[in-house]
């Protein structure tokens, strides 16, 4: 597709279970993104992978989060033994540089619920 | 994490009237962007400016690149219904740093 995708749109997990949060995004795109967004809050940053060079990790919460990005395209947001302060809208964005010119496009996001 | 100020938080306002929220920074940004995120979806890229005192209009839509590179605005004139939605900003020095948000919603 031409847009950001994300998968699965819901899911619904039991407190101290893993899950796996998956972004596609726009094909050629070498910036990813990963946010959090709480019910009715901004966007906090979690992590952020720029081609080839090491991710910025520095918005993770806790060790209990982690992120890869495969061949450089789709990433994988994973959340070990979740709790409910988890629940959140997952929301995935990448960008692409033209010249100096950076634009970047959401995914629609995750909705995670840890009961 | 750090974050922009955006105000004002939330408007009530008419329809047809117009409507101006804006962000400022301590840090200098290469590139502003606005994004309208409505319930249940993410976030829409509406403007993207790149230069200190650029002015973009995008329909009923304007946004400045402030000159101190510091803060940027967002202006909508004569507002409808479907403008109802959270209106983000976010500053672009080497990520992406975004705004609190505004919340709108526009009384037919």
């Amino acid at each position: 597709g031409a847009g950001v995708s994300q998968s699965p749109s819901n899911k619904v997990t039991e407190k101290g279970k893993d899950v796996e949060l998956r972004c596609d995004p726009i094909s050629g795109h070498t910036a990813l993104y990963w946010y959090r967004q709480s019910l009715g809050q901004g966007l906090e940053f979690l992590i952020y992978f720029q081609g080839n060079s090491a991710p910025d990790k520095s918005g993770l919460p806790s060790d209990r989060f982690s992120a890869e990005r495969t061949g450089g395209s789709v990433s994988t947001l994973t959340i070990q033994r979740t709790q409910q302060e988890d629940s959140a809208v997952y929301l995935c964005a990448s960008s692409s540089r033209a010249g100096t010119l950076y634009e970047q496009y959401f995914g629609p996001g995750t909705r995670l619920t840890v009961t | 994490g750090q974050q922009l100020n955006q105000s004002p938080q939330s408007m009530f306002i008419q329809e047809g009237e117009d409507v101006s929220m804006n962000c400022t920074s301590s840090s200098i940004f290469n590139t502003w962007l606005w994004y309208k995120q409505d319930p249940g979806e993410g976030p829409v890229l509406l403007i993207a400016l790149y230069k200190a005192g650029e002015l973009t209009s995008n329909g009923r839509l304007t946004a400045q690149f402030g000159i101190t590179r510091k803060d940027s605005f967002l202006n909508i004139s004569a507002s409808i219904p479907s403008d109802v939605g959270i209106y983000f900003c976010a500053g672009q020095a080497v990520r992406y740093i975004f705004g609190t948000g505004t919340r709108l919603k526009v009384l037919a």
